[in-house]
């Protein structure tokens, strides 16, 4: 079963609208969860790594004022898509794990589709 | 320069017969992982396999195995016994140095199973 828990799905939401989305890790705790977002038919792109407890380490080229990114808990990371436009809709997903050894995969969530009207 | 390169943008195969995505990677750490995602249209991120830079032996798993040839730094995958199944998006990814890293994602390959 899923180990990485991403909600919503989808959005369709008016522009100017704030979006939250929230990626979850069901069945252990994650101190370090990754935000990607990927364009219809390309790579996924990391956007920021989300700490528990400190500040996200964004990307180059990321706007921090525009992807709010909140890690309050070991299981619990949020992205919110401030004032959001055309242009940010984009398939976010998110993942967690890894854990100690190197050999671990992360785990996806299933990932958001992110539609502004 | 790209760290994680897939040459193939979309591939072919029949039914049940094998085939092989190419993945070449670039890195000075000596302690990696390479790792296999597939992606179906519906767009959840699937692990099929991975291999770190100091095994010995190529990873398996069930129709997946990796060929992994580091002087050449290429890690190309091959899924046998195809299936109709198969045909997705399949991301090569490399993370480097400690685990609690982020994974670089090559730009993918389009697989399509042919009945």
């Amino acid at each position: 079963g899923a180990v990485v828990s991403q909600h919503p799905s989808w959005v369709i939401c008016k522009s100017g609208t704030s979006v939250k989305i929230e990626c979850r890790s069901l069945d252990f705790q994650a101190t370090t969860m990754f935000w990607y977002r990927q364009f219809p038919k390309q790579s996924l792109m990391l956007m920021a790594t989300s700490n528990e407890g400190s500040k996200a380490t964004y990307e180059q080229g990321v706007e921090k004022d525009k992807f709010l990114i909140n890690h309050a808990s070991l299981t619990l990371s949020t992205l919110t898509v401030t004032s959001a436009h055309p242009e940010d809709s984009s398939f976010y997903i998110c993942s967690a794990g890894g854990g100690h050894d190197s050999n671990q995969p992360q785990h996806f969530g299933d990932g958001t589709r992110l539609s502004i009207l | 320069a790209q760290k994680i390169t897939q040459t193939q943008p979309g591939m072919f195969v029949q039914e049940k017969e094998a085939v092989t995505l190419d993945c070449t990677y670039d890195t000075s750490d000596p302690s990696y992982g390479l790792f296999w995602y597939k992606q179906p249209s519906s767009g959840e991120m699937i692990f099929l396999i991975y291999q770190g830079s100091y095994d010995q032996q190529n990873a398996t798993e069930g129709r997946y195995s990796l060929n992994f040839q580091k002087a050449r730094k290429s890690a190309n995958l091959v899924i046998s016994a195809s299936q109709l199944g198969d045909s997705a998006m399949y991301f090569c990814a490399m993370r480097e140095g400690g685990s609690a890293r982020q994974l670089t994602f090559g730009s993918g390959t389009q697989l399509t199973v042919l009945p």
